[in-house]
């Protein structure tokens, strides 16, 4: 059965750092994106960032530039997020998800996220 | 950043009821789009890639629609468990970007 699970969530102090990590189990690692997402509360679903497989890929949405890192350990089958300089609209629930391409009948290849871990609450506040 | 606009942003639907959420991109993302249903305090839920392909072990009820800017989730007869927020997250480019949801509710 694949899993995700997350940890590291905490309440911090605007300017403070954080990393939240994602303990995956039950599929091949290192063959997969993987992503974090997250999610305010009481609003809707954003995409934070990804990374391929082997680490030579790596997206971020803009808001987290320069702040925020993506980084895996294939040997340990984790993900992570490095949270710098946080900021008090960074408070959300934080996701992590497998990345898998599913293809149609044409051969056309879709990014999807299957499997979602259960979410790690980060609180940014003084 | 692809702009994604859902609607409505709420729906009060009846058990048994067809009901139809419609996601509409800010330029085109050709079929690259998928739906996700989100319970309170819970994941999301992949339903539907592709715009239109159902995701393996997700009822039949659900079924996907569109190309191009316009796409369709409808649920041919809403049951108790349907009753959720659903979201479109286009994987056409990046950033990826979600809707802002529609939260359907039991009238």
């Amino acid at each position: 059965e694949v899993q995700l699970v997350e940890s590291g969530g905490a309440l911090v102090q605007p300017g403070e750092s954080l990393r939240l990590s994602c303990a995956t189990s039950g599929f091949r690692f290192s063959a997969y994106w993987m992503a974090w997402f997250r999610q305010a509360p009481g609003t809707g679903l954003e995409w934070v960032a990804n990374i391929k497989g082997d680490g030579s890929a790596i997206y971020y949405v803009d808001s987290v530039k320069g702040r925020f890192t993506i980084s895996r350990d294939n040997a340990k089958n984790s993900l992570y997020l490095q949270m710098d300089s946080l900021r008090a609209q960074d408070t959300a629930m934080y996701y992590c998800a497998r990345d898998v391409n599913y293809s149609d009948a044409g051969g056309h290849y879709f990014d999807v996220f299957d499997t979602w871990g259960q979410g790690t609450m980060v609180t940014v506040s003084s | 950043a692809i702009q994604m606009t859902q609607s409505p942003s709420s729906l009060s639907a009846s058990v048994g009821d067809r009901v139809t959420i419609v996601c509409r991109a800010s330029q085109g993302i050709r079929n690259d789009l998928g739906w996700y249903q989100q319970k309170p305090g819970k994941a999301p839920k992949l339903l539907i890639y592709g715009a239109s392909n159902l995701q393996s072990g997700v009822s039949s009820r659900f079924s996907g629609s569109g190309s191009g800017t316009d796409f369709t989730l409808t649920i041919s007869s809403l049951q108790p468990e349907d009753f959720a927020t659903y979201y479109c997250l286009q994987d056409y480019s990046y950033p990826r970007t979600f809707g802002q949801g529609t939260k359907l509710e039991i009238k």
